[in-house]
């Protein structure tokens, strides 16, 4: 069974960066296709961007290009995401999601979710 | 501002049948996927491609499309299928990701 697990929670200050890791078990790692997906409190869902790991090049949504960036480690099967530039509308829960294949939009297995608060 | 469409809130009576509806061009050329999200939870996918359920989902879950516009079906609504209802699919230019604005479903 596919597992992802996140980093816990972070606490940053405007204008700071933060990584979060999403480590992946149970299947496969560098074949399929790893979005991270953030919800913001009381809104919807928001696709930031995605990599297949055995290629290596990240695909960013417009709003995130230039302050995202998408990584993975195949060696710990591990992908990350780090945001720069933080400023308080950064403030959200951030989900790692693998596909179930390489479709980019069939997000079958979620991440428990990491709380990224921005604040002075 | 989404590129997937939804409506802001929908209601169905115990046992009856809701649809939820997801509009956007890139649906002319891409499925819809649908996830149910409830309070402090991750989404769960519910639907993918034409008409496929994960493990585990109930039959009563379908989807379907038509020209742009993407829905989601359930057939007997449970009081436990009370959530927040989200479609994605491909954007216009196939490339990237989109999500629509959610749809939370009353059971009354």
């Amino acid at each position: 069974q596919v597992q992802l697990v996140q980093s816990g929670a972070e606490v940053k200050k405007p204008g700071s960066s933060v990584k979060v890791s999403c480590k992946a078990s149970g299947g496969t790692f560098s074949s399929y296709a790893i979005s991270w997906v953030r919800q913001a409190p009381g809104q919807g869902l928001e696709w930031m961007g995605g990599i297949i790991p055995i290629f290596g090049t990240a695909n960013y949504a417009q709003k995130f290009q230039g302050r995202v960036t998408i990584t993975t480690d195949e060696s710990t099967s591990t992908a990350y995401m780090e945001l720069s530039s933080l400023r308080s509308e950064d403030t959200a829960v951030y989900y790692c999601a693998r596909d179930l294949g390489s479709s980019w939009v069939f997000l079958g297995y979620w991440g428990q979710g990491t709380l990224v608060t921005v604040s002075s | 501002s989404s590129e997937l469409t939804q409506d802001p809130a929908v209601s169905v009576a115990l046992g009856q049948t809701v649809r939820i509806t997801c509009q956007g061009d890139s649906l002319r050329s891409y499925y819809a996927s649908w996830y149910q999200q409830k309070p402090g939870q991750a989404p769960v996918l519910v639907i993918y491609g034409k008409n496929n359920r994960p493990s585990g989902i109930p039959d009563r879950f379908s989807g379907s499309s038509s020209g742009n516009t993407a829905s989601l079906t359930i057939t007997g609504a449970q009081a436990e299928d009370e959530a927040d209802y989200y479609c994605n699919s491909r954007d216009s230019s196939g490339n990237l990701v989109v999500f629509g604005g959610g749809t939370k479903l009353t059971v009354l």
